[in-house]
């Protein structure tokens, strides 16, 4: 079956840290990648996403590259700020038509000054 | 991209009475999903929302449970039936655009945050 395993969290980091939130998933086929981040009392926003191996999603300062090979999908900051504070979600979409997203359990990051 | 309201954004219920979620996306869209996001955990999707027909369950969630409509393509509603304090939860309107339909991605509403006493 298809499912995402994220590293366990919270994930506790100074300013300006180096960043890395490790994703690996289990599906038939090639899926479609995604990082989503949630902001406290906030909802799910899209982060980034890569649809085919070797690409590269980035956003905000955010990178992952879909690793086919390791079945990975490695979300990374070079320098986080406080305002990084947020439970990140790693998640897949299967080739299947119609299909929704399955998400990984979340990985809580804790940035401080 | 869309814009999804949800209401309400929270509430407290009692138990064994019934909630009703509304969904309301700003255009018209193809897939309309549900998901539960219990506390501390990840997201579980419940259902799929068929406009025009009965929605399709996933394992471990029923329709007499979650009885969902979609009446149009822009909005669904989720009832969460006979409620228990396990039912305390985040629920979750997505949707996915036309635009979307080649990378997948998923647009959420806020959440409806329920609390079952």
């Amino acid at each position: 079956g298809n499912s995402v395993t994220q590293m366990e969290g919270p994930v506790t980091l100074s300013e300006e840290a180096f960043l890395t939130i490790n994703c690996t998933y289990t599906a038939t086929g090639y899926p479609s990648l995604f990082w989503y981040v949630q902001y406290p009392g906030e909802g799910l926003q899209l982060l980034l996403k890569a649809t085919k191996a070797d690409d590269k999603g980035s956003n905000k300062g955010f990178e992952a590259t879909y690793r086919k090979e390791t079945t990975s999908f490695h979300l990374e900051k070079g320098s986080v700020q406080v305002s990084d504070s947020a439970v990140y979600f790693c998640a897949l979409r299967p080739r299947q038509a119609g299909t929704a997203l399955i998400f990984g359990k979340g990985t809580t990051l804790s940035v401080s000054s | 991209s869309a814009v999804i309201s949800q209401k309400p954004s929270r509430d407290i219920c009692q138990r064994g009475t019934s909630l009703t979620i509304q969904c309301q996306v700003d255009s018209q869209v193809t897939m309309m999903f549900w998901y539960r996001q219990q506390p501390g955990q990840s997201l579980t999707l419940i259902a799929t929302a068929n406009q025009g027909s009965e929605a399709t369950y996933e394992s471990g969630f029923v329709i007499d449970k979650f009885p969902i409509s979609r009446p149009n393509l822009t909005f669904s509603t989720l009832t969460v039936s006979n409620m228990s304090p396990e039912d305390s939860s985040i629920y979750l309107c997505s949707v996915r655009t036309s635009g979307g339909a080649n990378t997948g991605e998923l647009f959420f509403g806020e959440g409806s945050r329920l609390t079952v006493l």
